[in-house]
């Protein structure tokens, strides 16, 4: 069965800090996906990475897939209230289910 | 383009009812997926359709059901309610160009109390 295991579980920061919200995996994904979802919605999909390697930049996020394609990180700078929210990692099993992340709940202060 | 939308946003039953939850994909999307959410084992997997067939299916018993219609919308039935069904019930909606991808878009969720 493949697992994602998202860290940290929880994350509260001040305003202008940065921040690194890890997806590990010890199975192989084609793929990764990252979501972000608020309160009361449903997630809204922010990157899709493929490559192993790859990065890539979403104005201040950075998205990162592992070179074995096992892992993945998001790195947010100078973090504003606007990006609080559960940040969620998924990606395709081999029957191409998507399995997600237990998330990142994401709290920034003002 | 109008995104997912489902109905109803909000749903209380009790024990032993069935609920029918309703979802309509972006418009030219064929794959309809459902999802439960609950905070205990967060975003799980329930079945997917493409072409009014099933065509994956997760770990769930099969009190839980589903159906896709020739326009592509979905609906899901819950039978026989227990306590632990209640969840954000989250449809979403994918293109289907590669299935290796498979970006979901979601709606806003159904949640479901089950007294």
């Amino acid at each position: 069965t493949q697992l994602l295991e998202q860290s940290p579980q929880f994350l509260s920061i001040q305003e202008g800090e940065n921040l690194t919200v890890y997806c590990n995996s010890s199975s192989v994904f084609s793929s990764l996906q990252w979501y972000r979802q608020e309160p009361g919605e449903g997630p809204v999909l922010l990157v899709t990475v493929v490559t192993g390697g790859e990065v890539k930049k979403l104005k201040r996020l950075t998205f990162q897939f592992g070179d074995a394609r096992k892992d993945s990180s998001l790195h947010i700078t100078a973090a504003q209230p606007g990006d609080t929210g559960l940040y969620l990692c998924a990606g395709p099993d081999s029957s191409y289910k998507l399995i997600f992340g237990s998330g990142t709940r994401l709290l920034v202060r003002p | 383009k109008a995104g997912v939308t489902q109905t109803p946003r909000y749903l209380i039953k009790t024990r032993g009812q069935q609920v029918t939850l309703s979802c309509s994909p972006i418009s030219g999307h064929r794959s309809v997926s459902w999802y439960q959410q609950t905070p205990g084992q967060g975003l799980q997997f329930l079945f997917e359709y493409f072409s009014e067939t099933q065509r994956n299916k997760g770990n769930f018993p099969g009190r839980f059901s589903g159906r896709q219609f020739s326009n592509s919308r979905s609906e899901m039935n819950v039978s026989t309610l227990e306590l632990g069904d209640s969840a954000l019930y989250l449809c979403a909606s994918s293109l289907v160009r590669d299935r290796v991808y498979n970006e979901q878009f979601f709606g806003p969720g159904t949640r479901l109390t089950v007294l």
